[in-house]
């Protein structure tokens, strides 16, 4: 059981919208602007999509956008394309106890 | 080029122990707070072990604690894992990552981790 609980997995078909959602607890998410996202196509390295809950590192598709409230933090995709299709794992700063907490991560799939 | 390389992985019987290397180029190694992170074909990213830029501060997950160490050698750009006391569970690929946070001296906030190595595989199996 993973300390940050997101959905298995999510669909849209291209050009829609979709939210990922990531739910932790006042001690995680709900208490620092430290979330972070990944898309980690299988096989390959995992891509920092967005760090401090809404920035987006430089080169990533200004389509990734996140954002937070209370516990639970969200990930959107605007314009979904085929190449998005990916598993996404979001991540938080977990404080003194433990560094960094994880996700079980969410299928997308693009119909 | 930023670029992050792991090495050391392979196939050890339980008990036994590995160390893991990564080596960093293209950014100022002591400036950045780096990360293990392991991930079981199939399963999930899973946090393995963090250590501050300067060292000093150095942060295990529960089922690590006691049995893996993380160090680095700033003056080599490379960070170390050594693996002890290895369990079947323990097999996965094993990522190296660098904090996006610039000051990361002393301690290791999270704020995100934008440069991965490719990883290295860790077997073990009898």
């Amino acid at each position: 059981q993973s300390a940050l609980t997101q959905p298995a997995s999510v669909s849209g078909s291209p050009g829609q919208s979709i939210t990922l959602s990531c739910t932790g607890t006042s001690s995680d998410v709900g208490n620092y602007l430290l979330v972070s996202w990944y898309q980690h196509h299988p096989g390959k390295v995992p891509k920092l999509v967005i760090y401090e809950v809404n920035k987006r590192p430089s080169g990533v598709s200004d389509r990734f956008s996140g954002s937070k409230s209370g516990n639970t933090a969200s990930l959107t995709i605007s314009g979904l394309q085929a190449e998005d299709e990916a598993d996404y794992y979001c991540s938080s700063f977990g404080g003194s106890r433990i560094r960094v907490l994880f996700g079980g991560g969410t299928k997308l799939t693009v119909l | 080029d930023v670029q992050l390389l792991e090495s050391g992985g392979g196939l050890v019987q339980p008990g036994g122990s590995l160390k893991l290397s990564c080596v960093a180029s293209g950014f100022t190694f002591s400036n950045h707070a780096m990360t293990w992170v392991r991930q079981v074909p199939g399963k999930g990213l899973e946090y393995v072990s963090s250590i501050s830029g300067f060292g000093s501060g150095t942060y295990y997950a529960d089922s690590v604690k006691g049995r893996f160490t993380i160090s680095r050698d700033n003056s080599k750009n490379t960070l170390y894992l050594q693996m002890d006391s290895l369990r079947v569970e323990d097999t996965a690929i094993f990522y190296c990552a660098k904090d996006i946070d610039t000051s990361g001296w002393y301690h290791h906030y999270h704020h995100g981790m934008d440069v991965w190595g490719q990883g290295t595989t860790v077997t073990v199996s009898s």
